[in-house]
Formats: C-alpha cells, sequence, structure tokens
C-alpha cells in the first residue's frame, strides 16, 4: 500500500530564501508524481508533474525532482515571495496512474 | 480548454437528510473522474474513482455512493448525512496521456453537516 508523507508539516521563512519541501513515499513503484498548491478554502492547483523515468521538472522558480531508489521527491522554489504562501501537497501515482495517494501537505508562509 | 465546475460551493445539511453534489467536466472526452474529501487535519483521501460511463471504484466504505449517468458528469450522493460526512469535497479528472496523467482539481465544496 502506499503511502505518502510529507515534512515538515508547516514552514515559515523570510522572503526571498530559497527553500525545499520534502515528499517520501513507500512504494517505489511509483508511476508518477505530482506536487498541487491549495490555497485556503480552494481547490487544488497542479504545479508540475514528474514520470517515473524522470528525475526532474521545472517551472519558472519551482524544481521538482523524484528518486525512486530512495523514495523522496523535493519541490525547490527560488527566491520565495509572499504570494508562494500555501500549502503544497505532493501525491503518488499508482494503478496506472488512474488514482493518487496524497500527502498530508506542508503549510508554507513566506514572511514579508 | 478543459475545464471543470463542482456545486454547490458550500452546503449546511441537517444530520439524516440527502446529499447530492455534482461535477461536471468541459472540453475533453472520456476522462477519468475522482471524487476526494479533505477533512481537517486528515489530508485528501480518494473516496471514488471513475474510468468510464457507469464504472464506479470505491475507495473506503461510507455513507456516500457516487454515479456517473454521463461522460462528464460525476455525482456524489448520500441517502443520510452523519456529522462525519462533514468536511472539503474535491472533484477531479485526469485523462491517460502518455506524457503522464496530470489531475485537475475543481474548487471544492463545503459540506458541514449539522
Amino acid at each position: 500500500k502506499q503511502e505518502v508523507t510529507q515534512i515538515p508539516a508547516a514552514l515559515s521563512v523570510p522572503e526571498g530564501e530559497n527553500l525545499v519541501l520534502n515528499c517520501s513515499f513507500t512504494d517505489s513503484a511509483i508511476y508518477n508524481l505530482q506536487w498541487f498548491r491549495q490555497d485556503p478554502g480552494k481547490g487544488l492547483t497542479s504545479l508540475l508533474l514528474i514520470q517515473s523515468s524522470q528525475r526532474e521538472q521545472t517551472s519558472g522558480r519551482l524544481n521538482a525532482s523524484l528518486d525512486k531508489s530512495s523514495g523522496r521527491s523535493t519541490l525547490y522554489i527560488a527566491a520565495s515571495q509572499p504570494g508562494d504562501s500555501a500549502t503544497y501537497l505532493c501525491a503518488g501515482g499508482i494503478q496506472g496512474a488512474q488514482k493518487l495517494v496524497f500527502g498530508q501537505g506542508t503549510r508554507l508562509t513566506i514572511n514579508p | 480548454s478543459q475545464t471543470i465546475h463542482q456545486w454547490p460551493a458550500t452546503l449546511v445539511q441537517p444530520v439524516g437528510s440527502p446529499l447530492s453534489l455534482e461535477c461536471t467536466v468541459e472540453g475533453t472526452s472520456n476522462p477519468n473522474l475522482y471524487w476526494y474529501r479533505q477533512a481537517a487535519g486528515r489530508g485528501l483521501q480518494l473516496l471514488f474513482y471513475s474510468v468510464g460511463i457507469g464504472q464506479i471504484s470505491s475507495e473506503v466504505p461510507q455513507n456516500l455512493s457516487a454515479s456517473r449517468p454521463q461522460d462528464r458528469q460525476f455525482i456524489l450522493s448520500s441517502k443520510k448525512l452523519l456529522l462525519s460526512d462533514s468536511g472539503f469535497y474535491l472533484c477531479a479528472w485526469s485523462v491517460n496521456r502518455p506524457s503522464g496523467n496530470t489531475i485537475y482539481f475543481g474548487e471544492g465544496s463545503w459540506l458541514t453537516v449539522v
């Protein structure tokens, strides 16, 4: 059974810092790994999707990596801004990517 | 472009009353459809998913049911709500692509059972 864990549960950093959010999963037979952003009271917005055959994906100031052998993914945010404040969730795709198993999320606060 | 609509956005229902949340997807065909629930402090839990009309897979035993009467319509229902059904319900869709199945979420429905 795939389990996804995100540490820390909450993170507060000053504006401008580079930061890393961590995601770990138990089953290395992961189909893909997806990172989402969720603003309070809103739905989820997809940020990056990494296929199991890939090692990383980049979009703007965001870079996500995937290491299947160690069961880890990281989301790197460069030059953080107050607008980056949100909850970030990672999810592992299983069973032909028809289902995703989510972590509990990391609540990120960027202080001006 | 593809869009997903979910309604109602908020709902307050008494215990024992029925529930119907509706979700529709536009701009794509034969999507995979999902219902997730996000309860406080419990993360996102997959409730149901569907790969086609009339095909529903249930992930957890519960007081809820799902139906897919049309290709791009997914409905979450209950005959009698429990207090524990309160939460944030999210509909989502994806399509099978060689490049990967990105999943897209609706804006969610807040359900409070009183």
